[in-house]
C-alpha cells in the first residue's frame, strides 16, 4: 500500500514568490494534516481536512498560507506571498476515520522549503 | 513555557545499553501520549502510544504519570539501529487529533 507522498520533495523560491505544495494521503484516509518544521524548534500543526472540510485551521500562521482539499483527496498548501521565515519542512500527514480514538497519523516525506 | 518539554541531549551510548527519556507537558487535560521516532532527514514515525498504565514493546518500555505530567521511554539493549531522534507528542483533550511536539530527544548508539 502507498505512503502519504509529498511533492514537491525540495523547493527553493526567493521572497515574494508563490509555492503550491501537494500532499497525497493514504487512500481511504480522511483525516489529513499539514505540519511545519522550521529549524531548531518543534514540529508545529497547521490544520486538519476531514474529507474536504477544514476541521481546525489554528495552526495557520497567516492570510499567506492557503490549504485546500478539493474533493477530499490530495491537498494543495499555498504560500503567497513567500516570506523568509517560511522556510522549514512542511509535513502532511494522514489518518484514518475513527469516531472516539486517535488513531496513527502517517506522514509523509515532506517537502523542504527554501525562501531566500 | 513549551506545551511539552524534552532534554534535546545528545544522548551517546554504547550498544547494549539502557537509556532513558522523559518528557513533560503543561496541559494538564491532555488527553493521548506518543512516542515518535525520526531518523534524520526523514518523517516521522510512531513508536508506540503511552497507556495509563504503562506499556511495553519489545525493548520499548513508555510510561506515563499524570499527576506529575511527565512521560517517559526507556530504550533496553540498544542497538545501533536506535540512533535516532526521539520525539514525545501529545494531543490535547478535546481535540484528539491536533499533534503538539517536543523539540525532540537526539541519540547516537554507538559500537
Amino acid at each position: 500500500e502507498a505512503g502519504v507522498t509529498q511533492f514537491p520533495s525540495h523547493s527553493v523560491i526567493e521572497k515574494g514568490q508563490t509555492v503550491t505544495l501537494r500532499c497525497d494521503p493514504i487512500s481511504g484516509h480522511d483525516n489529513l494534516y499539514w505540519y511545519r518544521r522550521v529549524m531548531g524548534k518543534e514540529i508545529k500543526f497547521l490544520l486538519h481536512f476531514v474529507k474536504e472540510s477544514k476541521q481546525d485551521e489554528s495552526g495557520m500562521p497567516n492570510n499567506r498560507f492557503l490549504a485546500e482539499r478539493t474533493g477530499g483527496t490530495y491537498s494543495t498548501l499555498k504560500v503567497q506571498p513567500a516570506e523568509l521565515e517560511d522556510s522549514g519542512v512542511y509535513f502532511c500527514a494522514s489518518s484514518q476515520s475513527t469516531e472516539h480514538m486517535v488513531n496513527e497519523q502517517f506522514f509523509g516525506p515532506g517537502t523542504r522549503l527554501t525562501v531566500l | 513555557r513549551k506545551e511539552v518539554e524534552q532534554d534535546p541531549g545528545p544522548f551517546n551510548v554504547p550498544e547494549g545499553a539502557t537509556v532513558a527519556f522523559n518528557c513533560t507537558y503543561s496541559n494538564s487535560a491532555s488527553q493521548s501520549f506518543f512516542w515518535y521516532r525520526q531518523d534524520c532527514r526523514k518523517e516521522p514515525k510512531l513508536l508506540m502510544s503511552v497507556y495509563s498504565s504503562g506499556n511495553e514493546d519489545g525493548r520499548f518500555t513508555a510510561q506515563l504519570n499524570r499527576a506529575s505530567q511527565y512521560i517517559s521511554l526507556l530504550i533496553r539493549d540498544s542497538k545501533l539501529s536506535d540512533s535516532a531522534t526521539y520525539l514525545c507528542v501529545v494531543a490535547p483533550a478535546g481535540n484528539n487529533r491536533k499533534l503538539i511536539w517536543g523539540l525532540g530527544t537526539s541519540l547516537a548508539v554507538n559500537p
